[in-house]
Protein backbone atom coordinates (compact mmCIF):
# COMPACT_ATOMS: atom_id res chain seq x y z
CA UNK A 1 0.00 0.00 0.00
CA UNK A 2 1.15 3.50 -0.44
CA UNK A 3 2.77 3.13 -3.86
CA UNK A 4 6.05 3.08 -2.39
CA UNK A 5 8.12 -0.16 -1.81
CA UNK A 6 11.41 -0.87 -0.29
CA UNK A 7 13.52 -3.81 0.22
CA UNK A 8 14.49 -6.31 1.75
CA UNK A 9 12.36 -5.01 5.03
CA UNK A 10 15.71 -7.01 6.92
CA UNK A 11 19.29 -6.67 5.71
CA UNK A 12 22.57 -8.08 6.92
CA UNK A 13 26.09 -6.79 5.94
CA UNK A 14 29.66 -7.72 6.87
CA UNK A 15 32.05 -5.09 8.17
CA UNK A 16 33.57 -4.10 4.97
CA UNK A 17 30.89 -4.59 2.61
CA UNK A 18 29.02 -2.03 0.45
CA UNK A 19 25.11 -2.65 0.41
CA UNK A 20 22.26 -1.20 -1.89
CA UNK A 21 18.65 -0.81 -0.41
CA UNK A 22 16.11 -1.06 -2.66
CA UNK A 23 13.37 2.13 -3.25
CA UNK A 24 10.59 2.32 -6.08
CA UNK A 25 7.48 4.34 -6.24
CA UNK A 26 4.71 3.86 -8.48
CA UNK A 27 2.74 7.16 -7.88
CA UNK A 28 4.50 9.60 -10.53
CA UNK A 29 6.15 11.63 -7.46
CA UNK A 30 9.19 13.82 -8.40
CA UNK A 31 10.73 14.09 -5.56
CA UNK A 32 12.40 11.07 -3.14
CA UNK A 33 14.04 11.10 -0.23
CA UNK A 34 16.44 8.89 2.23
CA UNK A 35 16.21 8.83 6.11
CA UNK A 36 18.01 7.03 8.93
CA UNK A 37 16.64 6.69 11.97
CA UNK A 38 17.89 5.59 15.04
CA UNK A 39 16.15 5.67 18.80
CA UNK A 40 16.00 8.64 20.09
CA UNK A 41 16.97 10.68 16.91
CA UNK A 42 14.50 11.08 14.97
CA UNK A 43 14.39 11.17 11.25
CA UNK A 44 17.68 11.90 9.55
CA UNK A 45 17.68 13.13 6.15
CA UNK A 46 20.70 11.13 3.93
CA UNK A 47 19.91 12.36 0.61
CA UNK A 48 17.08 13.78 -1.67
CA UNK A 49 16.39 13.78 -5.28
CA UNK A 50 13.97 16.67 -6.51
CA UNK A 51 14.44 14.97 -10.31
CA UNK A 52 15.65 12.58 -12.55
CA UNK A 53 19.64 12.41 -12.70
CA UNK A 54 19.78 14.56 -9.85
CA UNK A 55 19.97 14.65 -5.80
CA UNK A 56 21.20 16.43 -3.21
CA UNK A 57 23.08 15.64 0.11
CA UNK A 58 21.43 16.08 3.43
CA UNK A 59 22.72 16.31 7.13
CA UNK A 60 24.18 13.08 7.03
CA UNK A 61 25.81 11.79 3.46
CA UNK A 62 28.78 10.60 4.44
CA UNK A 63 29.13 6.87 3.79
CA UNK A 64 26.25 6.72 1.55
CA UNK A 65 25.67 7.10 -1.87
CA UNK A 66 22.81 7.19 -4.08
CA UNK A 67 21.60 7.52 -8.17
CA UNK A 68 18.43 8.57 -9.52
CA UNK A 69 18.59 7.06 -13.05
CA UNK A 70 14.42 6.54 -13.30
CA UNK A 71 11.75 8.40 -11.67
CA UNK A 72 10.48 5.67 -9.82
CA UNK A 73 13.89 4.19 -8.34
CA UNK A 74 15.98 6.24 -5.60
CA UNK A 75 18.52 3.01 -4.69
CA UNK A 76 21.03 3.99 -0.89
CA UNK A 77 24.38 2.39 -1.46
CA UNK A 78 25.59 2.15 2.28
CA UNK A 79 29.40 1.71 1.69
CA UNK A 80 32.35 0.62 3.92
CA UNK A 81 33.09 4.25 4.58
CA UNK A 82 30.10 4.49 6.94
CA UNK A 83 31.05 3.71 10.10
CA UNK A 84 27.83 2.82 11.95
CA UNK A 85 25.45 1.90 9.47
CA UNK A 86 23.01 -0.27 11.61
CA UNK A 87 20.11 1.62 11.07
CA UNK A 88 16.06 1.54 10.48
CA UNK A 89 16.15 3.01 6.94
CA UNK A 90 13.51 5.05 5.66
CA UNK A 91 12.43 6.13 2.25
CA UNK A 92 9.47 8.70 0.83
CA UNK A 93 8.63 10.66 -1.93
CA UNK A 94 6.25 13.74 -2.67
CA UNK A 95 4.58 14.89 -5.40
CA UNK A 96 7.22 17.78 -6.72
CA UNK A 97 7.74 21.25 -5.54
CA UNK A 98 4.51 21.95 -4.42
CA UNK A 99 3.97 18.47 -3.19
CA UNK A 100 2.58 18.36 0.30
CA UNK A 101 2.06 14.70 2.14
CA UNK A 102 5.34 12.96 2.08
CA UNK A 103 4.36 8.77 1.42
CA UNK A 104 7.13 6.33 3.43
CA UNK A 105 7.96 3.10 2.19
CA UNK A 106 8.02 0.30 5.18
CA UNK A 107 11.75 0.73 5.87
CA UNK A 108 14.86 -1.42 5.90
CA UNK A 109 16.32 -2.24 8.99
CA UNK A 110 20.03 -3.10 8.59
CA UNK A 111 22.60 -4.68 10.82
CA UNK A 112 26.06 -4.75 10.33
CA UNK A 113 27.32 -8.56 11.74
CA UNK B 1 21.20 21.93 7.56
CA UNK B 2 18.95 23.77 9.80
CA UNK B 3 17.38 21.60 12.22
CA UNK B 4 13.89 21.62 14.13
CA UNK B 5 13.66 21.78 17.77
CA UNK B 6 11.36 19.53 19.31
CA UNK B 7 9.96 19.29 22.86
CA UNK B 8 9.48 17.48 24.77
CA UNK B 9 11.10 13.83 23.92
CA UNK B 10 8.19 12.10 26.13
CA UNK B 11 4.85 12.73 27.01
CA UNK B 12 2.47 10.88 28.98
CA UNK B 13 -1.23 11.84 29.62
CA UNK B 14 -4.40 10.75 30.94
CA UNK B 15 -7.10 9.85 28.19
CA UNK B 16 -9.07 12.11 28.05
CA UNK B 17 -6.33 15.09 28.94
CA UNK B 18 -4.74 17.67 26.20
CA UNK B 19 -0.96 16.83 24.82
CA UNK B 20 1.13 19.73 23.46
CA UNK B 21 4.10 19.37 21.83
CA UNK B 22 6.27 22.31 20.46
CA UNK B 23 8.96 23.14 18.00
CA UNK B 24 11.02 25.61 16.94
CA UNK B 25 12.98 26.35 13.73
CA UNK B 26 15.51 29.08 12.31
CA UNK B 27 15.61 28.88 8.82
CA UNK B 28 13.00 32.01 7.81
CA UNK B 29 12.55 30.78 4.09
CA UNK B 30 10.20 27.45 5.58
CA UNK B 31 7.01 28.02 4.94
CA UNK B 32 5.63 24.36 5.01
CA UNK B 33 5.06 22.78 8.42
CA UNK B 34 3.60 19.21 8.84
CA UNK B 35 3.23 17.03 11.84
CA UNK B 36 3.67 12.98 11.38
CA UNK B 37 2.88 10.17 13.10
CA UNK B 38 4.72 7.41 13.47
CA UNK B 39 3.06 3.99 15.69
CA UNK B 40 4.85 1.13 16.87
CA UNK B 41 6.71 -1.01 13.91
CA UNK B 42 4.94 1.53 11.32
CA UNK B 43 5.82 4.00 8.58
CA UNK B 44 5.32 7.90 9.63
CA UNK B 45 2.22 8.92 8.43
CA UNK B 46 1.09 12.69 7.83
CA UNK B 47 -1.72 13.68 10.09
CA UNK B 48 -2.21 17.53 9.70
CA UNK B 49 -0.15 20.42 8.20
CA UNK B 50 -0.11 24.15 8.10
CA UNK B 51 1.37 26.74 5.79
CA UNK B 52 2.71 30.04 6.44
CA UNK B 53 0.26 31.86 5.19
CA UNK B 54 -1.84 30.35 8.33
CA UNK B 55 -1.93 30.85 12.06
CA UNK B 56 -4.27 28.15 13.13
CA UNK B 57 -5.63 25.08 11.60
CA UNK B 58 -7.66 21.86 13.06
CA UNK B 59 -8.81 18.77 11.98
CA UNK B 60 -11.37 16.99 14.84
CA UNK B 61 -9.22 16.58 17.92
CA UNK B 62 -5.98 17.80 16.29
CA UNK B 63 -4.93 21.49 16.12
CA UNK B 64 -1.74 22.96 15.10
CA UNK B 65 -0.63 26.57 15.64
CA UNK B 66 1.95 28.57 14.04
CA UNK B 67 3.97 31.57 14.79
CA UNK B 68 6.34 32.68 11.61
CA UNK B 69 7.76 35.51 13.57
CA UNK B 70 8.96 33.59 16.67
CA UNK B 71 9.67 30.46 14.26
CA UNK B 72 7.54 27.93 16.79
CA UNK B 73 4.66 25.68 15.81
CA UNK B 74 3.05 23.41 18.07
CA UNK B 75 1.01 20.29 17.71
CA UNK B 76 -2.38 20.33 19.92
CA UNK B 77 -4.39 17.10 20.33
CA UNK B 78 -7.47 17.03 23.10
CA UNK B 79 -9.53 14.48 24.35
CA UNK B 80 -6.72 11.83 24.06
CA UNK B 81 -7.40 8.14 23.57
CA UNK B 82 -4.97 5.32 23.95
CA UNK B 83 -4.55 4.88 20.27
CA UNK B 84 -3.07 8.42 19.94
CA UNK B 85 -0.17 6.65 21.69
CA UNK B 86 2.53 7.06 19.13
CA UNK B 87 5.86 8.64 18.55
CA UNK B 88 4.61 12.67 16.30
CA UNK B 89 7.05 14.38 14.48
CA UNK B 90 7.10 18.10 13.45
CA UNK B 91 8.82 19.05 10.30
CA UNK B 92 9.81 22.09 8.63
CA UNK B 93 9.78 22.11 4.79
CA UNK B 94 9.89 24.57 1.98
CA UNK B 95 7.94 23.79 -1.41
CA UNK B 96 8.63 25.82 -4.78
CA UNK B 97 11.84 26.58 -6.24
CA UNK B 98 14.95 24.74 -4.68
CA UNK B 99 13.40 24.00 -1.34
CA UNK B 100 12.90 20.33 -1.67
CA UNK B 101 13.94 19.18 1.74
CA UNK B 102 11.92 18.31 4.38
CA UNK B 103 14.00 17.99 8.20
CA UNK B 104 12.39 16.48 11.06
CA UNK B 105 12.34 16.78 14.44
CA UNK B 106 13.73 14.10 16.96
CA UNK B 107 10.05 13.16 17.59
CA UNK B 108 8.05 12.99 20.51
CA UNK B 109 6.85 9.74 21.83
CA UNK B 110 3.10 10.35 23.75
CA UNK B 111 1.70 7.66 25.65
CA UNK B 112 -1.68 8.14 26.58
CA UNK B 113 -3.00 6.03 29.79
CA UNK B 114 -6.22 4.66 30.09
Amino acid sequence: DGGITQSPKYLFRKEGQNVTLSCEQNLNHDAMYWYRQDPGQGLRLIYYSQIVNDFQKGDIAEGYSVSREKKESFPLTVTSAQKNPTAFYLCASIDGPLGTEAFFGQGTRLTVV
Amino acid sequence: GENVEQHPSTLSVQEGDSAVIKCTYSDSASNYFPWYKQELGKRPQLIIDIRSNVGEKKDQRIAVTLNKTAKHFSLHITETQPEDSAVYFCVRGGYGGSQGNLIFGKGTKLSVKP
